[in-house]
C-alpha cells in the first residue's frame, strides 16, 4: 500500500525559481527518502533524511522532515530546465527492515 | 562501473504467454527488489528478496514469481495469470540486505512490458 502523497501533483515553474515538493505519510518512520526519475528512465536517489533529523542539504537540494505532523518537503533552488522530471518520496517505516514505500509523485516541469 | 541492468528494455506479451524480464546487478548487494509502475504514479512492490534462495512477496505479487539463485541475479516471471501485465518494470538493490534500511536503493533503467 502507498502510505506517500506528495503535493502537488504537477508543478510548473520557470528556470530560476524555487521548487517546494511535500510529502505526507501515515506510520512512524525509520527514514524518509526523496528520488527523482527523469522520463522513461530508473529513479535516482537524491537524499535520505533519518527520522531523528530535521533538516538536511545537498547542492541545490533542501529536505526537512517533521515527525509530528508525518511530513516532508523537497526544495530546489534556483531550478534548471534539466530539473524536470518526477520526485519521489519513500519512507522506511520501523517495522519494514529495508522495504520503501513510495508516493504517487510530483511531474515538475522547469521551462525556459 | 557497478550498477543494475535490466534487460529487455522493451517486451511484449501474447495472450497465454509467460515472460522473464531480467535483472542483474554488480554492485555486490545483498537486497533486491522488484517494483511495478503504471502511468503517472508511484511504485508498487510486487517481491524482494534479502539474501540468496530466499523472497518474500510484496503489495501485489499475485500472478508473478521470482528466484534468487545466484547474488547477483533476481529475475522476474510475469505469469498468464497476471491479467494486466502493461507497466513498467523496475528492479533495485541495497546494501546491507535485512539491515540496509538506512541505504539507498539502486535502481535499473525498467523494462517496459506490453500486451500484444
Amino acid at each position: 500500500s502507498q502510505q506517500g502523497e506528495e503535493d502537488p501533483q504537477a508543478l510548473s515553474i520557470q528556470e530560476g525559481e524555487n521548487a517546494t515538493m511535500n510529502c505526507s505519510y501515515k506510520t512512524s518512520i525509520n527514514n524518509l527518502q526523496w528520488y527523482r526519475q527523469n522520463s522513461g528512465r530508473g529513479l535516482v536517489h537524491l537524499i535520505l533524511i533519518r527520522s531523528n533529523e530535521r533538516e538536511k542539504h545537498s547542492g541545490r537540494l533542501r529536505v526537512t522532515l517533521d515527525t509530528s505532523k508525518k511530513s516532508s518537503s523537497l526544495l530546489i533552488t534556483a531550478s534548471r530546465a534539466a530539473d524536470t522530471a518526477s520526485y519521489f518520496c519513500a519512507t522506511v517505516s520501523q517495522t519494514s527492515g529495508s522495504r520503501l514505500t513510495f508516493g504517487e509523485g510530483t511531474q515538475l516541469t522547469v521551462n525556459p | 562501473d557497478g550498477g543494475i541492468t535490466q534487460s529487455p528494455k522493451y517486451l511484449f506479451r501474447k495472450e497465454g504467454q509467460n515472460v522473464t524480464l531480467s535483472c542483474e546487478q554488480n554492485l555486490n548487494h545483498d537486497a533486491m527488489y522488484w517494483y511495478r509502475q503504471d502511468p503517472g504514479q508511484g511504485l508498487r512492490l510486487i517481491y524482494y528478496s534479502q539474501i540468496v534462495n530466499d523472497f518474500q512477496k510484496g503489495d501485489i505479487a499475485e500472478g508473478y514469481s521470482v528466484s534468487r539463485e545466484k547474488k547477483e541475479s533476481f529475475p522476474l516471471t510475469v505469469t498468464s495469470a497476471q491479467k494486466n501485465p502493461t507497466a513498467f518494470y523496475l528492479c533495485a538493490s541495497i546494501r546491507g540486505g535485512l539491515y540496509g534500511g538506512n541505504q539507498p536503493q539502486h535502481f535499473g533503467d525498467g523494462t517496459r512490458l506490453s500486451i500484444l
